[in-house]
């Protein structure tokens, strides 16, 4: 079946900018989850989403930051007045079910604040 | 929290010839995942094998074997017969059983498969 599909796969704003980030995750799969993977500082946790709620948010690096998911599917990740510290990629994972095991990751959201 | 380190930034191995990746990490949980995940250019994150911290046999997956040593909190990534196509960079994670389903990656390490 269709994987983690993640779009658009490059995204290059204007610092001030707002940018929205989609991911659909593997059908079925209820649990799903943000990172983002920077230069120098790897992998970061952001959120993840079980059903339509966001048990754990803690990682959303500010109150710019929000997230949404709607229908136990599709989750967009926004980023308001965007700053250059938030180019990274940014990458999108499900699992089947919270807590037993591995994720499968989307292909990423490149995105550049100029 | 949970912790994970990869104390290898880079490392290289001839085609054909076996290298082994090391993962440490520091818990106080008793059960809990662990995988390793490979992420080539394409920047698509690929699990690789994952290891249950309940099962005391050491997971395989074709090429890939884990040796995984819970009281030293080690979990190394053997890797036989290497390929062109196993350059990329390798991440150790965690996540603990049940709630708090977060992955905790180490730093990675990159392999280059040299010809």
């Amino acid at each position: 079946g269709a994987g983690v599909s993640q779009s658009p796969s490059n995204k290059v704003t204007e610092k001030g900018k707002d940018v929205e980030l989609r991911c659909d995750p593997i059908s079925g799969h209820t649990a799903l989850y943000w990172y983002r993977q920077s230069l120098g500082q790897g992998l970061e946790f952001l959120i993840y989403f079980q059903g339509n709620s966001a048990p754990d948010k803690s990682g959303l690096p500010s109150d710019r930051f929000s997230a949404e998911r709607t229908g136990g599917s599709v989750s967009t990740l926004t980023i308001q007045r965007t700053q250059q510290e938030d180019s990274a990629v940014y990458l999108c994972a499900s699992s089947l079910q919270q807590g037993l095991g591995e994720q499968y990751f989307g292909p990423g959201t490149r995105l550049t604040v100029t | 929290a949970q912790t994970v380190t990869q104390s290898q930034p880079e490392m290289s191995v001839q085609e054909a010839e076996t290298v082994t990746l090391s993962c440490t990490y520091d818990t106080s949980e008793n059960n809990y995942y662990l995988f390793w995940y490979k992420q080539p250019p394409s920047r698509q994150m690929i699990l690789v094998i994952r290891q249950e911290a309940y099962k005391q046999q050491n997971a395989t997956e074709n090429r890939f074997s884990v040796n995984f040593q819970k009281a030293a909190k080690s979990f190394s990534l053997k890797i036989s017969d290497s390929q062109l196509g196993d350059t990329a960079m390798y991440f150790c994670a965690f996540v603990p059983w049940g709630g708090g389903s977060r992955l905790t990656f180490g730093e990675g390490t990159q392999l280059t498969v040299n010809p």
